[in-house]
């Protein structure tokens, strides 16, 4: 049963339009976490939350955002999707309880390609 | 400053060989926690084995073992029995706790793995 849920798997979205990419979580895991890979590339954190707290990464540009609305979901708002923004984009969770717990959890991700 | 190095983008084993897949991390945070992860071409990041700060013991986990170094700083991976199907992208990671932070996991740049039949 699938724990971390991205939905799309696949998005086309047109140059400059805004897009959200949704991510569910069955865990309860405190910690949401989102990544952008681009190819033959390390994944890149954007940001993460913890609990309600949002905590951005000093180089993910404005054009990004995140809402978490409750523990269970975690949205990815690209304001205006330029062409370098087409990447695969991972959403990822963990307990966050300490760093004594075990892996994070990885959505299968949302191909984002931009027309 | 980097916080996890890979150093070898690419390696190749022949099948039933063991490899080794180096990672080197940087932290100040005593409590940390390092993690590998295999990404197939299909692009889903699989959870391979993971080491805490404070185990005592490597990790293992069937064919995959973790090289835990803690005064070196290093955490290898290592593949026995190498099988055609280990063919994938392994991925290093990091979670701790920046200064004044919370938690959060990073990644290393990768290592290509190639097992040849």
């Amino acid at each position: 049963d699938a724990m971390v849920i991205q939905n799309p798997r696949y998005q086309v979205t047109q140059f400059g339009k805004p897009v959200t990419l949704s991510c569910s979580q069955t865990l309860n895991h405190n910690v949401m976490y989102w990544y952008q890979q681009k190819s033959s590339q390390a994944p890149k954190l954007l940001f993460h939350y913890y609990d309600k707290d949002f905590n951005n990464e000093a180089d993910t540009p404005d054009n990004f955002q995140s809402r978490r609305p409750n523990t269970s979901f975690c949205f990815l708002d690209i304001r205006s999707p330029g062409l370098g923004d087409a990447a695969m984009y991972l959403c990822a969770t963990s307990r966050g309880q300490g760093v004594g717990n075990t892996e994070a959890f990885f959505g299968q991700g949302t191909r984002l390609t931009v027309v | 400053a980097q916080k996890i190095t890979q150093t070898q983008p690419g390696m190749f084993v022949q099948e039933k060989e063991a490899v080794t897949l180096d990672c080197t991390y940087d932290t100040s945070d005593p409590s940390y926690g390092l993690f590998w992860y295999k990404q197939p071409s299909s692009g889903e990041m699989i959870f391979l084995i993971y080491q805490g700060s404070y185990d005592q013991q490597n990790a293992t986990e069937g064919r995959y073992s973790l090289n835990f170094q803690k005064a070196r700083k290093s955490a290898n991976l290592v593949i026995s029995a190498s099988q055609l199907g280990d063919s994938a992208m392994y991925f290093c990671a990091m979670r701790d706790r920046p200064q004044g932070g919370s938690e959060k996991l990073v990644f290393g740049k990768g290592t290509k793995l190639t097992v040849n039949p």
